[in-house]
């Protein structure tokens, strides 16, 4: 079982609307609704900005969105935001021999243009 | 507020052992379980494993089992994390991450990071 695929990089102008994909399989992604979302700019810890497939923490933008359909999670920014450039990563319950209780994605590099 | 500081960076050679430490406060310490995150140099994040306070249960990564414990002390308010017999490619930042209170699946208050830094 490998990390949750994600592309690794995604760009978009200043206003615009971006999408990230994360792929696993129905013993992750699929098979529960617990994949979190996580931004992290260079050098800082992750933070948190979607939690059980669509809710966002207090204090998170609500331009920040996600969503599921099968084994594919997705989390959309829009009106994007130079701020908004960073890594980001999926994580996903999987409860499983190998991985344990949750697997992250393989991360996505986001640049506003 | 909720505060994670973690322990200042390790030089360690290979074989040798090294012990992270994470100080919560500001939250009940005993409600919300500890995950381990790694990150090498220019990559992505790696789940290592999970602890929960109240009772000492553990869930670990089986590619860790074996040369990783994760333990709490909750008269300090303290996890630790020890890895054993590291390597080269155990090279890395390690992050503490809190659960959630509204989602035990999601970490939300994350520690600074600790390098550990593995080189003869």
């Amino acid at each position: 079982q490998s990390a949750l695929t994600q592309p690794a990089s995604v760009s978009g102008s200043p206003g615009q609307s971006i999408t990230i994909s994360c792929t696993g399989t129905s013993s992750d992604v699929g098979g529960y609704n617990l994949v979190s979302w996580y931004q992290q700019h260079p050098g800082k810890a992750p933070k948190l900005m979607i939690y059980e497939g669509s809710k966002r923490p207090s204090g998170v933008s609500n331009r920040f969105s996600g969503s599921k359909s099968g084994n594919t999670a997705s989390l959309t920014i829009s009106g994007l935001q130079p701020e908004d450039e960073a890594d980001y990563y999926c994580r996903s319950y999987a409860a499983s021999n190998s991985f344990g209780l949750y697997v992250f994605g393989s991360g996505t590099k986001v640049t506003v243009l | 507020q909720v505060q994670v500081v973690q322990s200042g960076g390790e030089v360690k050679k290979p074989g040798a052992s090294v012990k992270v430490s994470c100080k919560a406060s500001g939250y009940t310490f005993n409600n919300y379980g500890i995950s381990w995150v790694r990150q090498a140099p220019g990559q992505g994040l790696e789940w290592m494993g999970w602890v929960n306070p109240y009772n000492g249960n553990t869930n670990y990564v089986q590619k860790f089992q074996g040369r990783v414990t994760m333990t709490t002390d909750t008269s300090t308010n303290t996890a630790y994390m020890e890895l054993r017999t590291l390597k080269s490619d155990d090279t890395a930042v390690y992050y503490c991450a809190i659960d959630s209170p509204q989602d035990s699946s999601s970490s939300l208050y994350w520690g600074q990071g600790t390098l550990v830094t593995v080189s003869s």
